[in-house]
């Protein structure tokens, strides 16, 4: 029940387009979901977040999709570029609670020039 | 914006000692820190929840006495690997959450690579 579960593990995308990424999450008691990205020998970087009360968030390229119905979410790169290039983890935690994140697999996206 | 410090950024250490890592934030009060490590291509997985002037608490199948960490301050939080092998080797990251910052997001330090040889 503390899994979260994102897919792809890998991803490549041509330089301008969309890159998508999902997750999916089965504890209810989940009601902070950021996105961080990292590059390699790194620590990972805060992206973007989402709380369930909305559900969509947009911050330059970067857009947040939520369907708290169906407890999955995605992040949206739009005009990917090389520069994009790296490992992004979705996690998931409870603000109330001990916020311990709760992270997805990762994805290793790679933009093609 | 809130910057948290590691230290060091690799370590490269002999198997059957000691190694310590610093975690700071920089510019903001923690009131809990996180302690990580990942493994190559593989997720973050947490340790340990450390909260200041408090005794850690240890993920099931962390080995408290092998992975010491110590929060004695709302800036700094150390992990001590202790009698390290070469299976310790790995990416050791820590996040720590500030007081008072709205929703209070997780920032992560850059990471310590440990080798144990």
């Amino acid at each position: 029940q503390q899994q979260v579960k994102q897919s792809p593990q890998s991803l490549i995308v041509q330089k301008g387009g969309i890159s998508i990424i999902n997750c999916a999450y089965e504890n209810t008691a989940f009601d902070y979901f950021p996105w961080y990205q990292q590059f390699p020998g790194k620590g990972p970087a805060l992206l973007i977040a989402i709380r369930p009360d909305v559900s969509e968030k947009k911050e330059g390229r970067f857009t947040i999709s939520f369907n708290k119905s169906a407890k999955q979410f995605s992040l949206h790169i739009m005009d990917s570029q090389p520069g994009d290039s790296a490992t992004y983890f979705c996690a998931a935690t409870s603000i109330q609670g001990a916020q311990k994140l709760v992270f997805g697999q990762g994805t290793r996206l790679t933009i093609n020039p | 914006g809130a910057v948290v410090s590691q230290h060091p950024s690799w370590v490269i250490c002999k198997s059957g000692t000691s190694v310590k890592i610093e975690c700071r934030s920089l510019d903001f009060q923690a009131t809990t820190m996180f302690w990580y490590r990942q493994f190559p291509k593989q997720s973050l997985m947490l340790m340990a929840t450390s909260n200041e002037g408090s005794k850690a608490t240890y993920e099931q199948g962390v080995e408290k006495d092998k992975f010491l960490i110590n929060h004695a301050s709302l800036t700094l939080s150390t992990l001590t690997v202790t009698s390290a092998h070469p299976e310790d080797s790995s990416f050791y990251i820590c996040s720590a959450k500030g007081m008072g910052l709205k929703n209070s997001p997780l920032h992560f330090g850059n990471g310590t690579r440990l080798t144990v040889t």
